[in-house]
């Protein structure tokens, strides 16, 4: 398996625009996590799928953010508007049940200009 | 969700054992302990876990007192290559979304110098 897979790996963008971004968990995995990192916060879980079902999603900064997992192979994070304060790296895992491994992709770096 | 406490860096040399200890006073019963390793431009990948005792894999080794109150992962014959961020995490797994809705603390930074 080619691990979870994110994209793109990097992305700048304009203030006030929209990004989306994609993540691919590994197949058979039945949790999916969105993550956020900065220098200034650290590791921060912003939502998570159970069977492709939002669970907790207290983590998401603002309506700005809204997720999405419209099937057991693909996930969304879209911030809409874009603004410069979104600038991190987001992270996406995935996991079988609630104990054990969860496996990061490699990461979107996401810079808003 | 129980708060954990690392030291925020440690520096050790080539071969020498490290041991990083993690205080988790407000640990719950169910609580499961997770440790995971974080390079510079990547996602954290799972090192170990347990829940009492001792739990060892190929990389590490993981030392849980039996009050539960702290943990210690070590990693033996350490390289130039183990340079990185180490986080304990702390979570019940039998919570919806469990054990690996993980809060991550600030780490450990691990500097390994030859």
């Amino acid at each position: 398996d080619a691990g979870v897979i994110q994209s793109p790996r990097h992305e700048v963008t304009e203030m006030g625009q929209e990004v989306t971004l994609r993540c691919k968990p590994i197949s058979g995995h039945d949790y999916l996590f969105w993550y956020r990192q900065t220098m200034m916060r650290g590791l921060e879980l912003l939502i998570y799928f159970n069977n492709n079902v939002p669970i907790d999603d207290s983590g998401m900064p603002e309506d700005r953010f809204s997720a999405k997992m419209p099937n057991a192979s693909f996930s969304t994070l879209k911030i809409q508007p874009s603004e410069p304060r979104d600038s991190a790296v987001y992270f996406c895992a995935s996991s079988i049940g609630t104990l054990g491994e969860a496996f990061f992709g490699q990461g979107t770096r996401l810079t808003v200009v | 969700l129980a708060k954990t406490t690392q030291p925020i860096s440690m520096d050790s040399y080539e071969g020498q054992e490290v041991n990083i200890t993690c205080s988790h006073n407000n640990i719950a019963t169910n609580d499961y302990i997770t440790w995971y390793q974080q390079f510079p431009s990547q996602g954290p990948r799972f090192i170990i876990q347990g829940y009492k005792t001792k739990v060892t894999n190929e990389v590490a080794s993981l030392f849980i007192p039996a009050d539960r109150k702290s943990s210690t992962l070590s990693l033996p014959r350490v390289s130039l290559s183990d340079t990185a961020v180490y986080y304990c995490l702390v979570g019940d797994p039998w919570v919806t979304g469990g054990g690996n809705k993980l809060t991550f603390g600030t780490g450990t930074q691990l500097k390994v110098e030859l």
